[in-house]
């Protein structure tokens, strides 16, 4: 497709449980971001990949989180032993190169319960 | 550290009113400024940016944003809303020496509500 692709939409899970995010840039985008939306907040940055590598991580919460972007396109977003507050919609978003614009999806909405 | 204040979290108006959506931030390093908007059931699209230069800019639909350097802000605003313009609008900002302008800060959103 055109456009920056997330699956699933919608994920429920359990306390407790593991979940991965999935996220399809833009053929040929360099770079991509993670970013959270908790209810009536602005998106919060989690992390950005330029290709394989995570250039900054620094909005990562804990050791909960973890990202990776194997092949330079599609990446995880890999959430472990999830809790309640992790209920959130995750966007992801890619970017030609560092200094272009970001396009972003239309995000994973996680239910924690 | 930066942070973005939208000092509206919800805007009601008739069409053809005009309208203002106010934006501040806070940095201690100069900052690239932009507005995204999210129309509902839809992801986050770029509205206007502002990177250097004239500190007016304009959308494709009207809207138009100033950056103001003293009173650290960066206003949306459009002279006469439609119906579609209803959508929640996001302020950002982008350090100017970081690694990427793609990681930006975000204000907490403004809800923009046109009203026939």
């Amino acid at each position: 497709g055109a456009g920056v692709s997330q699956t699933p939409s919608n994920k429920v899970t359990e306390k407790g449980k593991y979940v991965e995010l999935r996220c399809d840039p833009i053929s040929g985008h360099t770079a991509l971001y993670w970013y959270r939306q908790s209810l009536g907040q602005g998106p919060e940055f989690l992390i950005y990949f330029q290709g394989t590598g995570a250039a900054d991580d620094s909005g990562l919460p804990n050791d909960r989180f973890f990202a990776v972007r194997p092949e330079g396109s599609v990446s995880t977003l890999k959430i472990q032993r999830t809790e309640r507050g992790d209920s959130a919609v995750y966007l992801c978003a890619s970017s030609f190169q560092w200094n272009t614009e970001a396009f972003f999806g239309q995000g994973t909405r996680l239910t924690v319960v | 550290a930066q942070s973005v204040t939208q000092l509206d979290s919800q805007v009601p108006v008739f069409e053809e009113a005009p309208v203002e959506l106010r934006c501040n931030y806070s940095s201690s390093v100069s900052v690239y400024l932009f507005w995204y908007v999210q129309y509902p059931n839809q992801g986050l699209q770029l509205l206007l940016k502002y990177l250097s230069g004239s500190t007016l800019v304009e959308s494709i639909n009207g809207f138009e944003a100033e950056f103001n350097k003293s009173q650290t802000s960066f206003h949306l605003r459009k002279p006469s809303v439609h119906i579609s313009d209803t959508a929640e609008y996001f302020c950002a900002v982008s350090d100017l020496g970081g690694t990427s302008y793609g990681k930006l800060t975000f204000g907490q959103g403004t809800i923009l509500t046109v009203h026939p």
